[in-house]
């Protein structure tokens, strides 16, 4: 079946502009999470969902940062006023439930000109 | 300190060579990943393990939990298997990934 897949795959967007980037899940796959990649660095925690429910968003850098996943499907991950350090991968990967494998999409790389 | 420490940063074998990355944790856990990254950002798992030593092809990874530590080894290495590979835990009362920063293995033929 289909894997996780994550659009845009790249956004430019200028200083202060808001973007939105998609995941859909695996189907079935009741967890997801969003990472951020910089360049050079491993992925970190920014949020994870079960189901629709956001339970933990604790990575989230800034209240600029809001994700929602409101059917328990599909997600978005919102960037408002967008900075320069918000450049980054940002990698969405989902799981049949919480503690086991994770599958990841292909990311959709920010760059913030 | 980083929770999840990763050694070597990088490694350039020659084809054919075996090859080991470790992995050292600080965190209670509930289990390991290994993960490949290729160019262009895609990552793929390798194995989840929590105990003991897993192998699949060529690859092999084993985890000691008392020492709290991991290695990944690649037997008979080919060009192919150039990327960055990635040790990553999970916390024992989270589902999230602790990520380490990455081994970059560069394989020459």
């Amino acid at each position: 079946g289909a894997g996780v897949s994550q659009s845009p795959r790249y956004k430019v967007a200028k200083r202060g502009q808001d973007v939105a980037l998609r995941c859909d899940p695996i189907s079935g796959h009741v967890s997801l999470f969003w990472y951020q990649q910089a360049l050079g660095q491993g992925p970190e925690f920014l949020t994870y969902f079960q189901n629709e429910a956001q339970l933990d968003k604790s990575g989230l850098p800034s209240d600029r940062f809001f994700a929602e996943r409101p059917e328990g499907s599909v997600s978005t991950l919102k960037i408002q006023r967008t900075q320069q350090e918000d450049s980054a991968v940002y990698l969405c990967a989902s799981s049949f439930s919480d503690r086991v494998e994770q599958y990841f999409g292909p990311g959709t790389r920010l760059t913030v000109t | 300190k980083n929770e999840v420490e990763q050694s070597p940063q990088n490694l350039t074998a020659q084809e054919g060579e075996f090859i080991t990355i470790n992995c050292s944790y600080s965190v209670g856990i509930s289990a390991l990943h290994w993960l490949q990254q290729h160019p262009g950002g895609g990552i793929v798992s390798l194995f989840m393990l929590s105990s003991g030593k897993k192998k699949h092809g060529r690859l092999i990874a084993t985890i000691n939990i008392q020492e709290k530590h991991s290695s990944l080894h690649i037997t008979a290495s080919h060009p192919r298997d150039s990327a960055v590979y990635i040790c990553a835990v999970i916390r024992g009362s989270q589902g999230n990934l602790i990520f380490g920063k990455g081994t970059k293995l560069s394989v020459k033929p």
